[in-house]
């Protein structure tokens, strides 16, 4: 157990949806970091927040959102959904800023869109 | 943009032989991280280099980090079927905070 939570584990939604994944970082980590794991593509980074500001962006979607809140907690809102989208994805968090940080990652959430 | 390349891509090995994986950065780095993944789970985190020929062991398991900062290998010595799973690299530069994944080594292991 990483100490991060992801919820919901799965989802099934269908295209043309918005859905919102959350995730609670480990108790004192500053850093949310959201990826996405599809079978062929391997870990995608998404986005990364250090205390409730956007810090780096990676290849995340335009129909992607990501926020961090004052209690650190993060979501990840995907809308417009397309059957590409359906993938895992995981959400990871680290002490601080990132560079060169241990990232512990969540469960994640499995979205399957149809 | 920044690339980190990882092969193979697959890897099928007898219960007991050797299984080595290689990542390689188009950019030089500042570290490198490996994580493992089981089947079903979430990457785990195994270990990270910072220094330019610096190597690390854990168990069964060798890190080496390349002189030019640009590749990185693992290596387990007699595999175990507990070793089952994919096996990532990541690495960071000092340009900015990301870290690019590598798109990992799924390792498999024949009884």
């Amino acid at each position: 157990d990483s100490g991060v939570t992801q919820t919901p584990k799965h989802l099934i939604t269908a295209t043309g949806q918005r859905v919102t994944l959350r995730c609670s970082p480990r108790s004192g980590d500053l850093s949310v970091y959201w990826y996405q794991q599809s079978l062929d593509q391997g870990l995608q980074f998404l986005i990364q927040y250090y205390n409730g500001e956007e810090r780096a962006k990676g290849n995340i979607l335009e129909r992607f959102s990501a926020q961090q809140f004052p209690d650190l907690h993060s979501e990840l809102n995907l809308s417009s959904l397309e059957l590409g989208d359906s993938a895992l994805y995981f959400c990871a968090s680290s002490v601080g800023r990132g560079r060169g940080e241990t990232q512990y990652f969540g469960p994640g959430t499995r979205l399957l869109v149809l | 943009g920044q690339q980190v390349m990882q092969i193979p891509q697959y890897q099928h090995v007898q219960e007991g032989e050797d299984f080595t994986t290689y990542c390689n950065s188009s950019t030089t780095l500042s570290n490198i991280q490996w994580y493992k993944q089981r089947p079903g789970g979430h990457p785990v985190f195994l270990i990270q280099l910072v220094k330019s020929g610096e190597v690390k062991k854990q168990k069964r398991l060798t890190f080496q980090f390349g002189e030019a900062k640009k590749n990185s290998s693992l290596h387990i010595t007699a595999t175990q079927t507990t070793d089952v799973g994919t096996y990532f690299c990541a690495g960071g530069t000092n340009r900015d905070d990301k870290i690019i994944f590598g798109k990992g080594t799924r390792l498999h292991i024949l009884p």
